[in-house]
């Protein structure tokens, strides 16, 4: 089945300074990865998603990069805020009509505490 | 546009107990998915439900089970209970349609159970 490896665990940063967390995937025949933040006691919050037809997406503060070829894809975070403190969890699926038994289900990473000190 | 929702938000059971979780999806969302959250072991699968059926089930027993009423909402079970079955249990709703969008999982504040 799909595995998804997240890096780094934590990670501490400067307001203002740039934060950018690295995802790598096994199975090539996911298309689809959403980024969530799950603060502290609250739901995971979908803040950014990518398809495997795309290789950028960007939204205000918060990039993706998608490299199908090797495997990976990244969240970047510029201007960092003390507000963007949360943990940060990368996904992947496959698509729910390609049949198998990974369809439809989000394959998660161990997730990123991210802390901008003020 | 009312979230997704669960009920109840904390259940405290002893060892070997059944505990019952509930969902509700964001109205026009007709798949309900259940993942489980232990402390520091990030979000893992649990079930897929989609129009009433079971669509895919994770790497869990068969004593984690659950079902989908007609109205989409959900039922997560959870029979003979073990210590490590303490966690947060999340559950999230998509649309099921093929469209853009019908990726898309959106999470209820899930449902924080304690083993005792």
């Amino acid at each position: 089945g799909e595995n998804v490896e997240q890096h780094p665990s934590t990670l501490s940063v400067q307001e203002g300074d740039s934060a950018v967390i690295k995802c790598t995937y096994s199975d090539s025949a996911s298309n689809y990865f959403p980024w969530y933040k799950q603060e502290l006691g609250k739901r995971p919050q979908l803040i950014i998603d990518i398809r495997s037809n795309v290789g950028e997406k960007k939204d205000q503060r918060i990039a993706v990069t998608l490299n199908k070829t090797a495997k990976h894809f990244s969240l970047h975070i510029t201007e960092t805020q003390p507000e963007d403190s949360a943990v940060y969890f990368c996904a992947a699926s496959i698509p729910f009509n390609a049949g198998g038994t990974s369809y439809g289900k989000l394959t998660f990473g161990q997730g990123t505490i991210l802390t901008v000190h003020p | 546009e009312a979230g997704v929702t669960q009920s109840p938000t904390h259940l405290i059971k002893t060892r070997g107990q059944q505990a019952t979780l509930r969902c509700s999806p964001i109205s026009g969302h007709t798949s309900v998915y259940w993942y489980q959250q232990a402390l520091g072991l990030g979000l893992q699968f649990l079930l897929w439900y989609d129009e009433g059926e079971e669509r895919n089930r994770g790497n869990f027993p068969p004593r984690f089970s659950g079902r989908q009423f007609p109205n989409y909402s959900s039922e997560l079970n959870v029979n003979a209970l073990e210590l490590e079955d303490s966690a947060l249990y999340l559950c999230a709703s998509s649309l099921y349609e093929w469209t853009p969008r019908s990726y898309e999982q959106y999470f209820g504040p899930g449902t924080r159970l304690t083993v005792t």
